[in-house]
């Protein structure tokens, strides 16, 4: 089945730095990666998603990059606020598949 | 629309017990996924309905169980509880049929004592 590893479990940025998160999965059969931001106390929030057929997608100060070849996909957060601290999940999915999550990023954006 | 609702939001049992949650997902929405959440183990994936039938499911023992109406609206039940099943206990909802995104429900926190 589908293994997705996540780095850094940890991180913690200066506001307004930008934050990175990366995630490789393992089943080449992977066509959709979401991400998703939980607050704390709060559920899992879709943020953004990219599928296979595209390299990367942008919405406003966050971006996602897919690498089909090296099976990697990575999070970008730029101009880094202190609202966006949270732990941010990858997952992957293949069509009729499961959802496999990483195991989150926490992120800390210092004022 | 209203987003995917879970009921109860709370819920503390005794070992031995058994429990039923709740899933509504949102309007329109014919796949409704369940997910367990620990601080050590992350999101693990129970079981996936679509249309009222159990489309994948995750590696947990039978005590967990799960099924879906024709309202699209899905119950998971857990039975002998044992401590370890303290948890959140999320679902999502999403389109099914090729629509990959989900949205999650607030989730139900369960505790075993």
């Amino acid at each position: 089945g589908e293994n997705v590893e996540q780095h850094p479990s940890t991180l913690s940025v200066q506001e307004g730095d930008s934050a990175v998160i990366k995630c490789t999965y393992s089943d080449s059969a992977s066509n959709y990666f979401p991400w998703y931001k939980q607050e704390l106390g709060k559920r899992p929030q879709l943020i953004i998603d990219i599928r296979s057929n595209v390299g990367e997608k942008k919405d406003q100060r966050i971006a996602v990059t897919l690498n089909k070849t090296a099976k990697h996909f990575s999070l970008h957060i730029t101009e880094t606020q202190p609202e966006d601290s949270a732990v941010y999940f990858c997952a992957a999915k293949s069509s009729g598949d499961k959802l496999t999550f990483g195991t989150g990023t926490r992120l800390a954006v210092r004022p | 629309k209203a987003g995917v609702t879970q009921t109860p939001r709370y819920l503390i049992k005794t070992r031995g017990q058994q429990v039923t949650l709740s899933c509504s997902p949102i309007s329109g929405h014919r796949s409704v996924s369940w997910y367990q959440q620990t601080p050590g183990q992350g999101l693990q994936f129970l079981f996936e309905y679509f249309s009222e039938t159990q489309r994948n499911k995750g590696n947990f023992p039978g005590r967990f169980s799960g099924r879906q109406f024709s309202n699209s609206r899905s119950e998971m039940n857990v039975s002998t509880l044992e401590l370890g099943d303290s948890a959140l206990y999320l679902c999502a909802s999403g389109l099914g049929g090729g629509q990959e995104t989900q949205y999650f429900g607030p989730g139900t926190r369960l505790l075993v004592l």
